[in-house]
């Protein structure tokens, strides 16, 4: 099993529904991170989350929230989709000393 | 606010020959670390190097290394004896803090490599 696990891998939904991306990890890590990918611009920073009580916004949280259920799990939710928000998304952990683990990514397509 | 510029979108390299991917950073912060990802076209990302700043020589992995010049706060990544393996997307990103804070990754926007046969 992947150390860093996103579901779905590839969802398509409409404009003003209410979608859930969900991380969970195996690695341990207090950390947890969402970033999106859009062509042009490389990965922007969503939410993160250096323990179960600290959230934090990241560069482009507007339209987006996030809940961190337990150590290993963080979920990101789109609470009413627009077109604008279809991109490659990316959950990742982190613990010190300072390394890194992505998951597989979820490529969400808003109709 | 820190920032990491990529400077190529697109680049072209032949089949064993080697390759420089620019990127440059700017940051306040005297402690941060520097880190090159490739993502392939299925996705994923892949860690490649890393550099702390008060690292002393230049980091190595394989065929990758760091062109680490921190007055001129660049971080370039040579890969040596390119393969057709080797087109994808790569990535620079840099964390503010000690190595043993972890924190938030930057990316710049990426360089697309593509090796010839």
């Amino acid at each position: 099993d992947a150390d860093v696990t996103q579901t779905p891998r590839n969802r398509i939904t409409k404009t003003g529904k209410r979608i859930m991306l969900e991380c969970s990890q195996t690695k341990g890590h207090d950390r947890m991170y969402w970033y999106r990918q859009d062509p042009g611009l490389g990965l922007r920073l969503i939410y993160y989350s250096f323990d179960v009580k600290d959230i934090n916004k990241g560069e482009i949280s507007d339209g987006y929230s996030v809940s961190r259920q337990a150590q290993a799990k963080f979920s990101l939710s789109l609470e009413s989709a627009i077109p604008n928000q279809t991109a490659l998304y990316f959950c990742a952990t982190s613990a010190a000393p300072g390394s890194y683990t992505f998951g597989s990514g979820t490529r969400l397509t808003v109709v | 606010a820190q920032k990491i510029t990529q400077t190529q979108p697109g680049m072209f390299v032949q089949e064993k020959e080697a390759v420089t991917l620019d990127c440059t950073y700017d940051t306040s912060d005297p402690s941060y670390g520097l880190f090159w990802y490739k993502q392939p076209s299925s996705g994923e990302m892949i860690f490649l190097i890393y550099q702390g700043s008060y690292d002393q020589q230049n980091a190595t992995e394989g065929r990758y290394s760091l062109n680490f010049q921190k007055a001129r706060k660049s971080a370039n990544l040579v890969i040596s004896a390119s393969q057709l393996g080797d087109s994808a997307m790569y990535f620079c990103a840099m964390r503010e803090g000690l190595l043993n804070q972890g924190g938030k990754l930057i990316f710049g926007q990426g360089t697309e490599l593509s090796v010839k046969p």
